[in-house]
């Protein structure tokens, strides 16, 4: 089975400070893995995608196979960065992406 | 282009009743995805289709959820004799295929049983 662990369910940060956003996934295999953002009052959006490696809005996350793990960073956080981020993996079982339970992100000036 | 639509934005409905919520996806778009948001689990999978067929239904909770896609494009997710449970935002997503790499979200249908 797939899983996707995000521990935090809210995350405070100053204006400026870093960012990390924690994902864990269990899966026997390949995943590919992705952090969707969802901003106040609109729809889920892709953010990142591991097989991508690219930069989002300042956003970098990279794929620790070793660790399991696909945290998503941003050195100096913004105001307009506050949203409810989720960590989701595809993998084996279908096409269908597993979400993790979502981290809020609140950046305070 | 458009992007995903749904409709209705909300429904509040009383136990027992049926509902159907349709789903319009990003034209070309052959893939299609039902997803369920709810306090208590978070975003949860119900149903795959590519063009009109469903090779995973494995997330649908129960046999009152059914859903059909037509035209290899419009989807509609029926839930009968909606119960309290029932009560989530429900989430349309299309990819352009059988592939989950570039899934578009719709806004939701906000459904509310009574």
């Amino acid at each position: 089975a797939q899983r996707v662990t995000q521990p935090e369910k809210l995350l405070s940060v100053f204006k400026g400070a870093p960012v990390e956003l924690k994902c864990n996934y269990s899966y026997s295999g390949s995943p590919e893995l992705f952090w969707y953002v969802q901003y106040s009052r609109q729809r889920l959006q892709l953010l990142l995608r591991h097989i991508s490696r690219e930069s989002i809005k300042g956003f970098t996350a990279d794929l620790n196979k070793g660790e399991t793990s696909f945290h998503l960073k941003k050195p100096f956080a913004q105001e307009e960065d506050s949203a409810m981020y989720y960590c989701a993996l595809s993998g084996l079982e279908g096409n269908k992406l597993t979400f993790g339970t979502g981290t809020q992100l609140k950046v305070e000036l | 282009g458009a992007g995903v639509s749904q409709s209705p934005s909300n429904k509040v409905t009383e136990k027992g009743k049926d509902v159907e919520l349709r789903c319009d996806p990003i034209s070309g778009h052959t893939a299609l995805y039902w997803y369920r948001q709810s306090l208590g689990q978070g975003l949860e999978f119900l149903i795959y289709f590519q063009g009109n067929s469903a090779p995973d239904k494995s997330g649908l909770p129960s046999d009152r959820f059914s859903a059909e896609r037509t035209g290899g494009s419009v989807s509609t997710l029926t839930i009968q004799r909606t119960q309290q449970e029932d009560s989530a935002v429900y989430l349309c997503a299309s990819s352009l295929g059988p592939s989950s790499s570039g899934q578009f979200f719709g806004p939701g249908t906000r459904l509310t049983v009574l």
